[in-house]
């Protein structure tokens, strides 16, 4: 399977643990990104990387909220501290400069 | 401020029949859009692009136009299949900014019905 893969799924914690989700890209793929979706609405952007180079996280959330990716290939989202608004369809997205991204399969986060 | 907006959030359509999804935006830095589909309990699958330079880009029984003056685009099916009941998302982007990063309508949930 040579597409975007995202573990885990799915994933139930308690209010106020850290969380961290991984996201695996296209191998020749030199863009990842970060959306977020709730229920009814559209995926939200939320940072993105060229490379290991984080280029734009502005529109991360809260200073709860961190990405990485650290040799340029596969990236992680940490979320520090839950809240119950956490929770969400997070996707991860990868593709090549200036063409359509690829969207995983996405991990639900289920905040309780 | 939603710049990009789908106002329709389901329409339902016969089988063989034309559907027809419609997406506005307000930003007129924008100069690339796309459709995804996206399944229950699935990440969005790219569909079809266009770029600002052209008004029609045609894939299969797929096809989009864009209006630039209206700011508006749309993408007909044609004939629609049981298969193509989903959730479908206009999304938009700007060349100017960096990363090409994509802002997503609220979706249209499209139901075939046999």
């Amino acid at each position: 399977d040579t597409g975007v893969s995202q573990d885990p799924r799915h994933k139930i914690t308690k209010r106020g643990q850290n969380v961290t989700f991984r996201c695996d890209p296209i191998s020749e793929h030199n863009r990842l990104y970060w959306y977020r979706q709730t229920l009814g609405q559209g995926p939200e952007f939320l940072t993105y990387f060229q490379n290991e180079a984080q280029l734009e996280k502005s529109r991360l959330l809260s200073d709860r909220f961190s990405a990485e990716r650290p040799k340029g290939s596969f990236s992680t989202l940490e979320i520090q501290r839950t809240e119950q608004g956490d929770s969400a369809m997070y996707l991860c997205a990868s593709s090549l400069r200036n063409t359509e991204a690829f969207f995983g399969q996405g991990t639900r986060l289920t905040v309780v | 401020d939603q710049q990009v907006k789908q106002n329709s959030p389901s329409l339902s359509v016969q089988e063989g029949r034309i559907s027809i999804l419609n997406c506005d935006y307000t930003n007129s830095m924008f100069d690339y859009f796309l459709w995804y589909k996206k399944y229950p309990a699935e990440g969005p699958t790219f569909l079809i692009s266009i770029s600002s330079i052209k008004d029609k880009n045609e894939d299969g029984r797929f096809t989009v136009f864009l209006n630039k003056s209206a700011k508006h685009l749309s993408l007909h099916i044609v004939p629609s299949q049981p298969g193509d009941s989903a959730v479908y998302f206009c999304a938009a982007s700007s060349t100017n900014n960096a990363g090409n990063m994509l802002t997503f309508g609220g979706g249209t949930r499209l139901m075939v019905k046999p």
